[in-house]
């Protein structure tokens, strides 16, 4: 059964960088049929596509953050990372990686596994 | 890219139906069947419930059922349970520059 975890600090402080690794397990990150990607919920509010990433290292941002967001991968150690530069208090929110499927050409059908989400909290 | 469009909310009585709409343009919803909807309990990561407009993964129930129709896609929820009382999110596919997109939400409550 995959699993995906995330991981990395709870609390961040404004204008710097939020940085998570999410780690694999149960399948292999290097499939053809997946993407990998981050998916933040801010409290009480509704669900937004960060971006995501191929195991070749080809990345796709949402253009609303592209200008702060990097997406990597570490194929060796099954895992794949974000960072989110110059957060603010709007960057609070639970941040979940997920595993999208998508088509031979690239198009995301769905996201048919999620970590568990973990809360950070951008504050001084 | 802005975000889908659903209802806030959406109620009805333990063996009713339920459905949920999802409104978009022609450079997602109604350009691509990618569409899909995940169910979100509190404090809970979101469940993959449809994908490609009506497909449902294995183990959802077969209550649950998804259409689209132009740049606006649907999920029904037969025979609602108390279990199904939950948020709902829609999502499709939205091109190359901004692969993906979710709805607002829609909390459906079983009366």
């Amino acid at each position: 059964q995959l699993q995906l975890q995330e991981s990395g600090p709870g609390l961040v402080k404004p204008s710097e960088t939020l940085s998570l690794t999410c780690t694999v397990s149960g399948g292999s990150i290097s499939s053809s049929s997946y993407y990998w990607g981050w998916i933040r919920q801010p409290p009480g509010k509704g669900l937004e596509w960060i971006g995501s990433i191929y195991y070749s290292g080809s990345t796709y941002y949402n253009p609303s953050l592209k200008s702060r967001v990097t997406i990597s991968v570490d194929t060796s150690k099954n895992q794949f990372s974000l960072k989110l530069s110059s957060v603010t208090a709007a960057d609070t929110a639970v941040y979940y990686c997920a595993r999208l499927g998508v088509t031979i050409f690239g198009v995301v059908i769905a996201v048919d596994y999620w970590g568990q989400g973990t809360l950070v909290t951008v504050s001084s | 890219q802005s975000a889908l469009t659903q209802p806030p909310s959406a109620s009805g009585s333990p063996g009713q139906s339920v459905t949920i709409s999802c409104t978009g343009t022609s450079s997602d919803v109604g350009g691509y069947n990618y569409v899909s909807w995940y169910q979100q309990h509190p404090g809970k990561a979101p469940k993959l419930m449809i994908y490609e407009v009506s497909k449902r993964p294995s183990g959802v129930p077969d209550r649950f059922s998804g259409s689209k129709s132009g740049n606006t896609a649907s999920l029904t929820v037969s025979g609602l349970q108390a279990e199904d009382e939950a948020d709902y999110y829609c999502s499709s596919y939205a091109g190359s520059n901004n692969p993906y997109v979710f709805g607002t939400g829609t909390k459906v409550t079983v009366l």
